[in-house]
């Protein structure tokens, strides 16, 4: 156990709907990335959040925005879902967004779009 | 696009026997890391990899890195039924992790 938890664990959604995915990070850890994982592949960074900023972004549309509370957990924010987004996931925090810092992820949220 | 390939895609082992798996990346790195994911669930971090260095050690785990040839390879020692997983390299730049899809490691007992 990393000590990061997500909620929800499983979601199914239809296309077109907009759905929030939740992260609280290990105590003491002010950084939050955030990974799309299909079916068979690896995770894929979406963004990370340092101290309540966006620090990188990964190749993903803007219809996929997140945020970061002043404790440090995070949501990711989806819009306009679609089939495609069906996927595993996965959030991961870290001690301060710096080269080499060990990312402890959590469990993950499968989310299904029909 | 993913940044490192593993190799093989899929491996089955005797208990006991040991696993080698690799993995190639195309830019240059800050480290590499390995993960492992139990059923699709969340990664577990295994090992992390300088680009300054060449061979690392934990426990049974042993890794070492070709920054000439970009690439890296994982050994695990005396497998066990609970090292069955999917096994993940991650390369690290501008603190983003760029994982590979990752090689499915079953152990027989």
């Amino acid at each position: 156990e990393t000590g990061v938890t997500q909620s929800p664990t499983h979601l199914i959604k239809t296309r077109g709907q907009q759905v929030t995915l939740r992260c609280s990070s290990q105590s003491g850890h002010n950084t939050v990335s955030w990974y799309q994982q299909a079916l068979g592949q690896g995770p894929q960074f979406i963004f990370q959040y340092y101290r309540e900023e966006e620090n990188g972004r990964g190749n993903f549309p803007p219809r996929f925005s997140g945020l970061q509370f002043p404790n440090y957990s995070s949501e990711l924010n989806v819009n306009a879902l679609e089939l495609d987004d069906s996927a595993l996931y996965l959030c991961a925090s870290s001690l301060g967004g710096a080269s080499g810092d060990t990312q402890y992820f959590g469990p993950g949220t499968r989310l299904t779009v029909l | 696009s993913q940044q490192g390939e593993e190799d093989p895609q899929a491996l089955s082992i005797q208990e006991g026997e040991n696993a080698t798996m690799n993995c190639s990346y195309k830019t240059s790195i800050n480290n590499l890391q390995w993960y492992r994911q139990n059923s699709g669930r969340g990664l577990v971090h295994l090992i992390l990899i300088r680009s300054n260095e060449r061979e690392k050690h934990s426990g049974r785990l042993r890794v070492t890195l070709d920054t000439s040839k970009k690439s890296s390879s994982l050994l695990i020692t005396a497998s066990r039924a609970a090292d069955t997983a999917s096994y993940f390299c991650a390369t690290e730049n501008d603190y983003k992790l760029s994982f590979g899809a990752g090689t499915t490691v079953t152990v027989r007992a």
